[in-house]
Order: C-alpha cells, then sequence, then structure tokens
C-alpha cells in the first residue's frame, strides 16, 4: 500500500460546480498535511496547509481526519483556472520523510 | 525577492555519462529538498539537507545518485552513469526549515533526458 494515496481523476466538472476529493495516508506518526497544486509543466506551489479543526481559504476547505487518517480538498464554485493537479503532502518530520501523492487531476469546463 | 532557481533548465545527456544539477535556494532557508518526478507521475522524495547535512539518504534511488550542500546555500545533485530511466525532472524546493509547518518553495526544475 503506498503511503499517501489519492484518485488520479481526472474529474471534469462544469465550470460552478463543486467538487471534493480526498487523500488517504497509512502512517498514523504524520505531523502536517499540506495541499500544493502543480500546473501543466510548471512546479508545485502550497495551496494551503490543513489544520486538524479544518480551515477556509476563500472557495478552498481543506479537511483533517486523523482517525480515519485522510485529508480532502473541497473547492466550490470552480473556476477554468483551477484546471490544475492537486497534489497531497504528508510530512513524518520525526522519520525526516515528506511524501507527495500521485496528484489529482482536476479539469474545469466552460 | 529571487526565489528557487535551478540550473540547467534542460538537460540532455548520452546514456553513462555523468551530470551535475544545482540548485540554488531562497537565501536565509536552511532547509533544501530534492525530488524526481516522471512524466505523468506525483513527486518521488530523493533527499533533504538542514544545513550542510542530509540526515537521511535512504531516498535516493541508487548509488549513481549522491548530493551535497556547501555554505547552507547552493546544493548539487550528481547522477553518475546515466541510465534511460533517470530521465525526469528534478525538482528543488527549500524552507525556512524543516518543521512542520514550513512552506516549501519549488523552484522550477531541471528537465533531464538520458538518450
Amino acid at each position: 500500500r503506498k503511503e499517501v494515496e489519492q484518485d488520479p481523476g481526472p474529474f471534469n466538472v462544469p465550470e460552478g460546480a463543486t467538487v471534493a476529493f480526498n487523500c488517504t495516508y497509512s502512517n498514523s506518526a504524520s505531523q502536517s498535511f499540506f495541499w500544493y497544486r502543480q500546473d501543466c509543466r510548471k512546479e508545485p506551489k502550497l495551496l494551503m496547509s490543513v489544520y486538524s479543526s479544518g480551515n477556509e481559504d476563500g472557495r478552498f476547505t481543506a479537511q483533517l481526519n486523523r482517525a480515519s487518517q485522510y485529508i480532502s480538498l473541497l473547492i466550490r464554485d470552480s473556476k477554468l483556472s483551477d484546471s490544475a493537479t492537486y497534489l497531497c503532502v504528508v510530512n513524518q518530520s520525526s522519520a525526516s520523510k515528506i511524501i507527495f501523492g500521485s496528484g489529482t487531476r482536476l479539469s474545469i469546463r466552460p | 525577492g529571487a526565489g528557487v532557481s535551478q540550473s540547467p533548465s534542460n538537460k540532455v545527456t548520452e546514456k553513462g555519462k555523468d551530470v551535475e544539477l544545482r540548485c540554488d535556494p531562497i537565501s536565509g532557508h536552511t532547509a533544501l529538498y530534492w525530488y524526481r518526478q516522471r512524466l505523468g507521475q506525483g513527486l518521488e522524495f530523493l533527499i533533504y539537507f538542514q544545513g550542510n547535512s542530509a540526515p537521511d539518504k535512504s531516498g535516493l534511488p541508487s548509488d549513481r545518485f549522491s548530493a551535497e550542500r556547501t555554505g547552507e546555500s547552493v546544493s548539487t545533485l550528481t547522477i553518475q552513469r546515466t541510465q534511460q530511466e533517470d530521465s525526469a525532472v528534478y525538482l528543488c524546493a527549500s524552507s525556512l526549515s524543516f518543521r512542520e509547518t514550513d512552506t516549501q518553495y519549488f523552484g522550477p526544475g531541471t528537465r533531464l533526458t538520458v538518450l
């Protein structure tokens, strides 16, 4: 089993829709969690950190469920510019490891 | 201010040759990371530096790979006797430190093609 797993997609949704995807992790000792966004042939960029209480940044909401070992990302009122690959990142600083998921591809259509 | 820079941006080499990839992190960032991303795949964590030392080198794919960092600044990733399977984009990132909440900032990557 991979240490971090994501549904590869692609998710193809119309503009304005709400879309959500999850990421599961296998190591319960994982300590911090992030969502990164990667556009085609570009480097990843931080979208948001994920906190235990859940956090929101505009149209984006991230949640962490430690009991079930997953994090989620919800995008409301999706825009064409949201089309990208979304990477889940798990930091196991006690083990000196940072693990990226393979990414979920999102495509927003007009 | 300047972000993370990497050079070269593209490198084409013949199988069996050695290559050296360079990363200049953001000034003042003590942590530096190397990743590999094959076409259409996720990021594979290779190694990180805290200062000039790498606490764990087990992520390097083989003994043909080595990395060093000097002056808590520039890092080089060296691949000896390159193989076609080494073809990928090699990404470098830096952060203030290797703490849980430190954001990583990525460079544009070096696209390595081994013929």
